[in-house]
Formats: C-alpha cells, structure tokens, sequence
C-alpha cells in the first residue's frame, strides 16, 4: 500500500542549530515528492518539490531536500533555523499519472529554542 | 492576487445542520480538492476534481457531497452535521492532478 511516514511527530531545535526532518515512502511508480509548511492558523504552502533530475532540490526559506530512491526517503534539511521555522511540515508524495492523488505525512511540528 | 479563496473561515453548526463551504481559485487550475485536516492525522482527500465537470471521491468522502459549479468554484456540502465533522477543512487547486498545491486558509467547522 501506498504511504508516506514522518516518523518525528515533534522535533526540537536550538536556534542557530541545524535541522534534518524525515520523510519515507512506500510507492509503486516513480514518485513527485513535496514538502509544504504550515504555520499556525495558516493554510499549508508549498516549500519545495522533486519531479526529476538532480536529487539534491533547493526550495524557499532556505530549506533543501536529497532524494534517495535506495532509501525511498526525501528527507529536508535547514543548515541553521530561525524562530521563524516554528512551524508544522508536511512531506506528501504523488505519481506521474493523472488518477493518483497525493499521499501526506501527519506532519512534524518543529518547535525551536530560543 | 488571491489565490484560494475559502469562505468562511469559521462555523458552529448543531448536530443534523447543513452547510456548504466554498472555495473559488482565480490561476486558472484544473484540478481542485477539499481536504480536511485532524490532529494527528495529516491531510485527508475528501473529494477532488481533476477538471471541469468531474468530481471523484478521496479517501474519506461519506457525509459529504462536492460541486464542481465552474472552473473556479468548488463547493463542499454537509447534508447533516455530525460531531466526527468537527475540523479544518482545506481547499486546494493544482494546474493539474499531483503538480504543486495551492491552499486556502482554512475553515475551522466546530460541530456541536
């Protein structure tokens, strides 16, 4: 079956410091990739997305992602935070065929320390 | 430049009340989705739209009906509130199925 895990419900992060969330998939096709954030009270915006090509995507805020296929992960990356990235993020995972509809993570609320 | 636009933003309703919740996007999109959005739970499909004139079921569609009314508008419609309905619903539109989303801010639907 098809999914998509955040396995980190919520991380914490010192300000400053570098972050890592993870996204893993199970999927059949050759996947899109997505990660989107909201913020609180927010609907959820698009921060960056893997179609094809290069693995190693760059997204807005500052924020990356690396595609691995051997690993079926899509983790995201931020080499320093802001208190401004307190937030929840959501990696979401389609296919290349117009019936499929968008799997998504439950989310990781990412909380940071002053 | 809107974007998605969902009216309203929120709604307490009683048990066994209708309401529809709608959704209007100005970039021109094909697809359009409803979502909702549980503690835990991540996004849920509700129904979506993969274009003009059609509407499909997504993963948790029952006591909810959708309207595709143009190419801009998606309504949502609960025929009899229920307090499992108590949520945020979010509506989203794509160019086409499974590209980058656009969302709407979100109706926070309290049933009581």
């Amino acid at each position: 079956a098809q999914s998509v895990t955040q396995p980190d419900i919520h991380i914490t992060v010192s300000e400053g410091a570098s972050l890592e969330l993870r996204c893993n998939y199970s999927y059949g096709a050759t996947p899109y990739l997505f990660w989107y954030v909201q913020s609180p009270g927010q609907g959820l915006q698009l921060l960056l997305k893997y179609f094809s090509g290069d693995t190693l995507v760059q997204g807005i805020k500052g924020f990356e992602a690396e595609f691995k296929r051997s690993q079926s992960s899509f983790n995201l990356r931020k080499p320093s935070v802001h208190w401004s990235d307190a937030a929840e993020y959501f990696c979401a995972v389609g296919a290349r065929d117009s019936n499929y509809q968008l799997i998504w993570g439950a989310g990781t609320k990412l909380i940071i320390k002053p | 430049n809107a974007g998605v636009t969902q009216t309203p933003k929120f709604q307490v309703l009683k048990t066994g009340q209708s309401m529809t919740l709608q959704c209007a996007q100005d970039m021109n999109h094909n697809s359009m989705y409803w979502y909702r959005q549980d503690p835990g739970m991540g996004l849920r499909l509700i129904y979506y739209s993969a274009s003009e004139g059609t509407t499909d079921k997504g993963e948790v569609p029952n006591g909810y009906n959708v309207s595709r009314l143009n190419k801009r508008e998606f309504s949502l419609r609960l025929e009899s509130a229920a307090p499992s309905q108590t949520s945020v619903y979010f509506c989203a539109s794509s160019d086409q199925m499974n590209t980058e989303a656009f969302f709407g801010q979100g109706t926070r639907l309290t049933v009581v």
